[in-house]
């Protein structure tokens, strides 16, 4: 059982746009940061969000990331069958870190 | 170009033990804090441990609290998990993390717990 919640699965269609969330509680998301990660089949995950919302260098503007109190969002946009991953999002709860169950996406 | 390279990981007998390691390179490691995160076999991210940049902090998961224990030589650029006690829940990839954001990952190592 993860700290922070996310749905086991989200899909949409090449082009069309999704959303992922995340939820916690206040002592995690309520008063941290969050952080997003793309993980392809067989490799290591990637950092694609980090403090809620900012990219790091090379990730294309269709990911985004927002933060509203005790949940955060991942957001895909012009989807592509290359987005095709598990995404997990992850914060700090009192010193320890934690991280959703991971959310698979299908581009149908 | 910032690398992370974990290795030591094998098949180990439950109750045994086990020392990992990640070499790092491509930037000042004494400067991160480092994190060690593992995923069971179909299964998602479970943070293990971090360590401050200088050692001073050390963290760890209730599930591995007392029986692992991660280290770092700043002066070898490399960041360790010795891990005791091993169960069959331990099973796992082991990827070593940089910083807070946890913004580079390694390729991650192996752990196999079984009879």
């Amino acid at each position: 059982q993860s700290v922070l919640t996310q749905p086991p699965s989200v899909s949409a269609a090449p082009g069309q746009k999704v959303t992922i969330s995340c939820s916690g509680s206040s002592s995690n998301i309520g008063n941290n940061y969050v952080s997003w990660y793309q993980q392809l089949p067989g490799t290591a995950p990637k950092l694609l969000i980090y403090d809620n919302n900012k990219r790091p260098s090379g990730i294309p503007d269709r990911f985004s990331g927002s933060k509203s109190g005790t949940s955060a969002t991942l957001g895909i946009t012009g989807l592509q069958t290359g987005d095709e991953a598990d995404y997990y999002c992850g914060t700090w709860d009192s010193s320890l870190r934690v991280f959703g169950g991971g959310t698979k996406l299908t581009v149908l | 170009e910032v690398q992370l390279v974990e290795s030591g990981g094998g098949l180990v007998k439950p109750g045994g033990s086990l020392r990992l390691s990640c070499a790092a390179s491509g930037f000042t490691f004494s400067s991160y804090s480092m994190n060690w995160v593992r995923q069971a076999p179909g299964k998602g991210l479970e943070w293990v441990s971090s360590i401050s940049s200088s050692s001073s902090y050390i963290y760890y998961a209730d599930s591995v609290k007392g029986r692992f224990t991660i280290s770092r030589d700043n002066a070898k650029n490399s960041l360790y998990l010795q891990m005791n006690s091993l169960r069959a829940e331990d099973t796992a990839v082991y990827y070593c993390a940089r910083g807070r954001n946890s913004d580079y990952w390694g390729q991650g190592t192996l752990v196999t717990v079984s009879s």
